[in-house]
């Protein structure tokens, strides 16, 4: 079936430092892929989502590129702040009217 | 806007207890969902609800019961506590069912504990 593989679980940073989460995900076609962030004692909120072979989503200073050919879609930002403390979920929504499958979550920590 | 209301925030059981989480949604959403989240497995999902009079089973539905009672609520219940159980239950809704575009929006959590 399909599945969604992040392959960091926790990612420790200082502020101004790159941020990079890895998400690999297998299915078949041109699923949905998904960004979601969780906040200390909130749901998990939608921050952006791509479509098609090499969009682009952005919100809040975090990016991802789908890229269909090495089954990726990595959350980047260039500079972290304290405030991006949270743990960041991918997800993907496959043909056919599926839910969202989730990845196990990257937990991530920005010291001041 | 709109929220959704999980009631309780925490709730602490006995094993073999039966238990029952209720969420609330004003989006006028379609859709409603129970995922269940646990330490480094992620959101999986229990069940879901595409519209009013639908229940459908998710992965993890074994030991779990649900109930959409109208548009705009929709329970879980957890069958039989599991000692030591201790999990974060998410419920979130989206507009409709299918559409890749769909966002969900998610509660804040029920927090089960199980003595």
């Amino acid at each position: 079936g399909d599945s969604v593989t992040q392959t960091e679980g926790q990612v420790a940073l200082s502020e101004e430092d790159f941020l990079t989460i890895h998400c690999n995900y297998s299915a078949s076609g041109y699923p949905a892929l998904f960004w979601y962030v969780q906040y200390p004692g909130e749901g998990p909120q939608f921050l952006f989502r791509a479509s098609r072979d090499k969009e682009k989503g952005s919100s809040r200073g975090f990016e991802a590129t789908y890229n269909k050919e090495a089954t990726s879609f990595h959350l980047q930002k260039a500079s972290v702040q304290e405030s991006d403390s949270a743990v960041y979920y991918c997800a993907l929504s496959g043909k056919g009217g599926r839910a969202l499958i989730f990845g196990t979550g990257t937990t991530v920590s920005v010291s001041p | 806007g709109g929220i959704i209301t999980q009631t309780p925030k925490f709730l602490i059981g006995q094993e073999g207890q039966k238990l029952t989480l209720k969420c609330q949604q004003n989006f006028n959403h379609d859709t409603m969902y129970w995922y269940r989240q646990d330490s480094g497995k992620g959101l999986r999902l229990i069940y879901y609800s595409i519209t009013e009079n639908d229940l459908q089973k998710g992965d993890l539905s074994e030991g779990y019961d649900a109930s959409r009672e109208k548009k705009s609520s929709f329970s879980l219940t957890v069958t039989s506590a599991q000692k030591n159980e201790m999990a974060v239950f998410l419920c979130a809704s989206s507009i409709n069912w299918g559409g890749s575009q769909n966002t969900l929006y998610f509660g804040a959590g029920t927090r089960l504990s199980v003595l």
